[in-house]
């Protein structure tokens, strides 16, 4: 079955650091990743997507994520933290067969100090 | 955030008692879900809609009920309220295909005592 897992519960960075949100997969064939946000008291929010081809994608906010088939690894990415990427990260991947629904991991809570 | 929205935004209620959730979209999107979020469980799939009356269960689907008698509408049901059924629960939408995001709405706060 189709999944994603993330190792780390809590993240903590400083400002203006790097920042790196992990997640593995466990996939059939080859996959499609997802990664959402959610800030406080709000729904998910869409940050960016691998389908195929560069295994460096880019999406809102100036995150990133690297595909690495070997690690079997999609981790999010931001050159420098800001106070306002402090949220809850989650990492997802849609099951194989499935009604396009997706299976999340379980989130990262990410806080980024002044 | 895209067209949608869910009623009620917050409720309490009592063990036992019926409950209905529902979700409205301006999009058109073919494809509507009703997940529930826990702490250490992200999120999960109650059920699904792929069309108007065409619903399926998902993964935690005991104790729900839905139904969608309008493309823009989707109703989770609770049929008789469980304490374990405190959670906040998330309406999304996708257009087809595995390949596209999902929209999501802001949530209903669920609380039953």
């Amino acid at each position: 079955a189709q999944s994603v897992a993330q190792p780390e519960d809590q993240v903590n960075v400083a400002e203006g650091n790097p920042l790196t949100v992990k997640c593995t997969y466990s996939v059939s064939g080859n996959p499609y990743l997802f990664w959402y946000v959610q800030y406080p008291n709000r729904g998910l929010q869409f940050l960016l997507k691998y389908i195929t081809g560069d295994n460096l994608v880019k999406g809102s906010y100036g995150f990133e994520a690297e595909f690495n088939k070997s690690q079997t690894s999609f981790h999010l990415k931001k050159p420098s933290a800001l106070v306002s990427d402090s949220a809850l990260y989650f990492c997802a991947v849609p099951p194989r067969g499935g009604n396009n629904d997706m299976r999340f991991g379980a989130g990262t809570r990410l806080t980024v100090k002044p | 955030d895209a067209g949608i929205t869910q009623s009620p935004r917050h409720k309490v209620t009592e063990t036992g008692t019926p409950v209905t959730l529902r979700c409205h979209q301006t999009e058109n999107h073919r494809y509507m879900y009703w997940y529930r979020q826990d702490p250490g469980h992200g999120l999960r799939l109650i059920h699904y809609s792929y069309g108007v009356k065409d619903t399926d269960k998902g993964e935690v689907s005991d104790g729900y009920s839905v139904s969608r008698s309008k493309t823009e509408d989707f109703l989770l049901t609770l049929e008789s309220a469980t304490s374990s059924q405190t959670s906040v629960y998330f309406c999304a939408i996708t257009a087809s295909g595995a390949w596209n995001e999902q929209f999501f709405g802001p949530g209903t706060r669920l609380t039953v005592l």
